[in-house]
């Protein structure tokens, strides 16, 4: 069964601040695809990153970039730079290998105050 | 706007009251997703649809729930008997089949059961 945990409820940072949001996960699926969600005040869950077992480099994408490290089952996000606009709840989420309904983790809560 | 909605965005009703909620997903979407989010945590999955076949039901889905998709576009989500455990932000997603776990969400159905 997939799990997802987000061991960090809330996070409160100062606009400017980096902020990195941790991700651990267990699967049984040798190939797997995990994924962030960003949830703000609205309700509406956006889809942010999309990564690929198979790939493990870390890429930057913007004021985003991630983590993934196989070899400790992390899929770690970081927002560089935030913004008042990057407070939102984030999700990790990973889907079975055979479908693509995703399992959610608890979430994070960011806070960016200016 | 061609996004997924969904109606109403908020229902209030009493303990033994049936409810029902609607999910338009984008069109050209062929899967159909619902989740349930209660405060403080992650979407949980309930059910999905492929075109008009419902392919999953989740152990979350008691024989008080029921959702349909008639014709592969609209879905309506049914709670018959509601209970203040109903209470949660119902969630409902599309997305293309083969297309790699990007759900494209709604901004949700609040329902408060008094």
């Amino acid at each position: 069964a997939q799990k997802v945990t987000q061991a960090q409820t809330e996070i409160s940072v100062v606009e400017k601040e980096d902020v990195t949001l941790d991700c651990v996960y267990e699967t049984r699926d040798t190939t797997y695809y995990l994924f962030w969600y960003k949830q703000p005040p609205s309700g509406e869950l956006v889809f942010l990153i999309r990564r690929n077992s198979f790939d493990e480099q870390n890429e930057i994408s913007g004021r985003y970039s991630w983590n993934f490290q196989k070899s400790t089952s992390s899929f770690n996000f970081t927002i560089t730079a935030s913004q008042v606009v990057d407070s939102a709840v984030y999700f990790c989420a990973l889907p079975p290998l055979d479908d693509y309904k995703l399992s959610f983790g608890a979430g994070t809560t960011v806070t960016v105050r200016a | 706007d061609t996004g997924v909605s969904q109606d109403p965005r908020h229902k209030i009703t009493k303990r033994g009251q049936n409810v029902t909620f609607r999910c338009d997903p984008i069109s050209e979407h062929n899967r159909l997703y619902w989740y349930r989010q209660t405060l403080g945590q992650g979407p949980e999955f309930l059910t999905y649809f492929q075109n008009e076949a419902q392919l999953e039901k989740s152990r979350l889905l008691s024989d008080r729930f029921s959702a349909e998709r008639p014709k592969g576009s609209f879905s309506t989500l049914e709670i018959q008997r509601t209970e203040q455990g109903d209470s949660a932000m119902y969630l409902c997603a599309s997305s293309l089949r083969g297309d790699t776990g990007e759900l494209f969400f709604g901004e949700g159905s609040r329902l408060t059961v008094l």
